[in-house]
Order: C-alpha cells, then sequence, then structure tokens
C-alpha cells in the first residue's frame, strides 16, 4: 500500500510569490489533515478534509491559505501571497475509520522556505 | 489553549531503557498518541492511549493518567535506530466519521550512543 506522498519535497520562493503544495493521501482514506512545523516550535494543525468537504479549519493562520481536495482525493494549499513567517514544514496526513486508534499515517512533508 | 510539555531532549545507551514524558491541558481529551520522526522524515504513528494504563507494543510501551493529564512512552533495549524525535499528540475531538486534529507537543530529541 502507496503511503501519503507530498509534492515538492523543498520548495523556496521569494516573499510575495504564490507556492502551491500537493498532498497524495493513501487511498480510500476519507480524512486528509494539513499541519505545518515552524522550526523549533510544534506541529500545528492547519485543516481537516472529509472527502472533499472542509470539516474544520480553524488552524489557518490566515485569508492567504487557501486549501482544497478535488473530488475527496489528492489536496492542494496553496500559499499567496507568501510571506517570510510562512516558512516551515508542512506536512500532510490522512486516516480512515477507526483503525488502530485513529491513527493518522503522514506524509515525508514540504519544506517551504520563504526569502 | 491547549499545551502538551514534554522534554526536550533525552540521552541514553545502547540497552538501555528511557522513558519520555508528555503532560498534556487540552480543553477536550479523546486520546493520547505518541509518533516517531526521523530527520527529514514523515512522522510514524507509535502507539495511542484512550483509556488509563499501559499499552505494549514490542519494545515500546504507552502508559497514560487521564486524571493526571499525564502519559508517558517508554522504549527499551535501546538501539541506535531509535535516535529520532518523539513526539505525544492529544486528539481533542470526539468521534463518529469526523476524527479530529491532532495538537502536538514540540517533541523531543531521544539520543542513544553506543
Amino acid at each position: 500500500e502507496a503511503g501519503v506522498t507530498q509534492f515538492p519535497s523543498h520548495s523556496v520562493i521569494e516573499k510575495g510569490q504564490t507556492v502551491t503544495l500537493r498532498c497524495d493521501p493513501i487511498s480510500g482514506h476519507d480524512n486528509l489533515y494539513w499541519y505545518r512545523r515552524v522550526m523549533g516550535k510544534e506541529i500545528k494543525f492547519l485543516l481537516h478534509f472529509v472527502k472533499e468537504s472542509k470539516q474544520d479549519e480553524s488552524g489557518m493562520p490566515n485569508n492567504r491559505f487557501l486549501a482544497e481536495r478535488t473530488g475527496g482525493t489528492y489536496s492542494t494549499l496553496k500559499v499567496q501571497p507568501a510571506e517570510l513567517e510562512d516558512s516551515g514544514v508542512y506536512f500532510c496526513a490522512s486516516s480512515q475509520g477507526r483503525q488502530r486508534g485513529y491513527e493518522q499515517y503522514f506524509g515525508p512533508g514540504t519544506r517551504l522556505t520563504v526569502t | 489553549g491547549q499545551s502538551l510539555e514534554q522534554p526536550s531532549e533525552v540521552t541514553a545507551v545502547e540497552g538501555a531503557i528511557v522513558q519520555i514524558n508528555c503532560t498534556y491541558q487540552t480543553s477536550g481529551f479523546y486520546g493520547l498518541s505518541w509518533y516517531q520522526q526521523h530527520d527529514g522524515g514523515a512522522p510514524t504513528f507509535l502507539s495511542y492511549n484512550a483509556l488509563d494504563g499501559l499499552e505494549e507494543t514490542g519494545r515500546f510501551s504507552s502508559f497514560l493518567s487521564r486524571s493526571d493529564s499525564y502519559g508517558y512512552l517508554l522504549l527499551q533495549e535501546l538501539q541506535m535506530k531509535d535516535s529520532a524525535s518523539y513526539f505525544c499528540a492529544v486528539r481533542d475531538q470526539g468521534g463518529g466519521s469526523t476524527l479530529g486534529r491532532l495538537y502536538f507537543g514540540r517533541g523531543t530529541q531521544l539520543t542513544v550512543w553506543p
């Protein structure tokens, strides 16, 4: 079974530019989450999709961040325009059902650097 | 707000036992999870406790005391490959189909020496 994949693995952009991160969850997983880790701090929740619907977007920092999940499959997270404080590692995770205590499977993350 | 506290670093030698503690303050509680992350990699699920007590999975065990808002991860027979960051995480929302977000601690860097 393929795991959660994310693209790109690294992205370096200038302040004011736009970046789109992509996440492909494990096939069949209805729940998809985005998290972010700023250097030295905890991994923080951004939002949660159930299929194509946003279940909880309380962690989105501001309206420069836009997440979509087309057809309930892959998801994109767009940052426009990027600011310096957006730098960090963006993780995607997916889960399905009540297996193993609601385990969330994480992708390897996209390391975003805004200069 | 939500907060989870865990030590920033722990060191131990191969073959030893180490315990990583986690205390939490969250508005809701539906379970405590532990994740392992090797440098630059994906956090990997290790264990989950929803009820008080000890859960054992091979060399790793996890404990929860809901009355104390406290849990720990116990790693036995340490190996060099166990050197990694370990995160505790609380799920603060209930069940149904809407499996909720995780709140993470800042992580504990475990270094295992030969």
